[in-house]
């Protein structure tokens, strides 16, 4: 079976545009969370979907949304790029969300902002 | 707060060596899972285990053991025999309630193994 898939893989922006950054769960799972990891740092979270519902969400800023489809994939969006937003972004999918599930990492997508 | 403590940022061994890579977390929660995923260079994240708050078996899978104390809150990660696949960052992770009814993994800083030939 198919992992977790991501895309594009790297991505180059400038400051002031958005980037809308795509994720497909594993099979048969229905809830896919979001991290931001800035270099040399662990993962943040940033979003929690469960059938297309947002779950719960970290500390960031409304510049920053997502929304999960029906066949259970995910975008996230970002709008007005700061330099700071530079990371890899990570889609993690898991059958429910809840406490007892194992959250499985897709590749992550590079994001560089000039 | 919850919080994950990883306190080596890197490790040097030489391959054959053993090797204990640390995790202390702070949670109030009585129920909680931990974790331990690998991210080698190409940067996804790997699955290696998952433990409950109730278990305090150790736990061995091949070259892999994890030794989990609720007293000192720690959950420490040994590779026997270390190879220079094993080459990597390790971040131990904590499973815990976001808000609304998310469920959040709180990720220590990782830390950079490197194993030499």
């Amino acid at each position: 079976d198919a992992g977790v898939t991501q895309s594009p893989t790297h991505l180059i922006k400038t400051r002031g545009q958005h980037v809308t950054l795509r994720c497909s769960p594993i099979s048969g799972h229905k809830s896919v969370s979001w991290y931001q990891q800035v270099l040399g740092q662990g993962p943040q979270f940033i979003f929690q979907y469960y059938e297309k519902e947002e779950r719960g969400r970290g500390n960031f800023p409304d510049r920053f949304s997502a929304r999960q489809f029906p066949n259970y994939s995910s975008e996230l969006n970002v709008n007005a790029l700061l330099l700071g937003d530079s990371a890899l972004y990570l889609c993690a999918s898991s059958s429910t969300g809840g406490i007892t599930d194992t959250q499985y990492f897709g590749p992550g997508t590079r994001l560089t902002v000039l | 707060a919850q919080k994950v403590t990883q306190a080596q940022t890197e490790i040097s061994v030489v391959e054959k060596e053993d090797v204990t890579l640390d995790c202390v977390y702070e949670t109030r929660d009585t129920t909680y899972y931990l974790f331990w995923y690998k991210q080698p260079p190409s940067g996804e994240l790997v699955f290696l285990i998952r433990r409950n708050s109730f278990d305090e078996q150790n736990e061995i899978s091949g070259r892999y053991s994890w030794n989990f104390q609720k007293s000192t809150s720690s959950f420490n990660f040994t590779i026997t025999a270390s190879q220079v696949v094993d080459s990597a960052v390790y971040f131990c992770a904590l499973s815990e309630p976001s808000s609304g009814s998310a469920r959040q993994l709180t990720f220590g800083s990782g830390t950079q193994l490197t194993v030499l030939p």
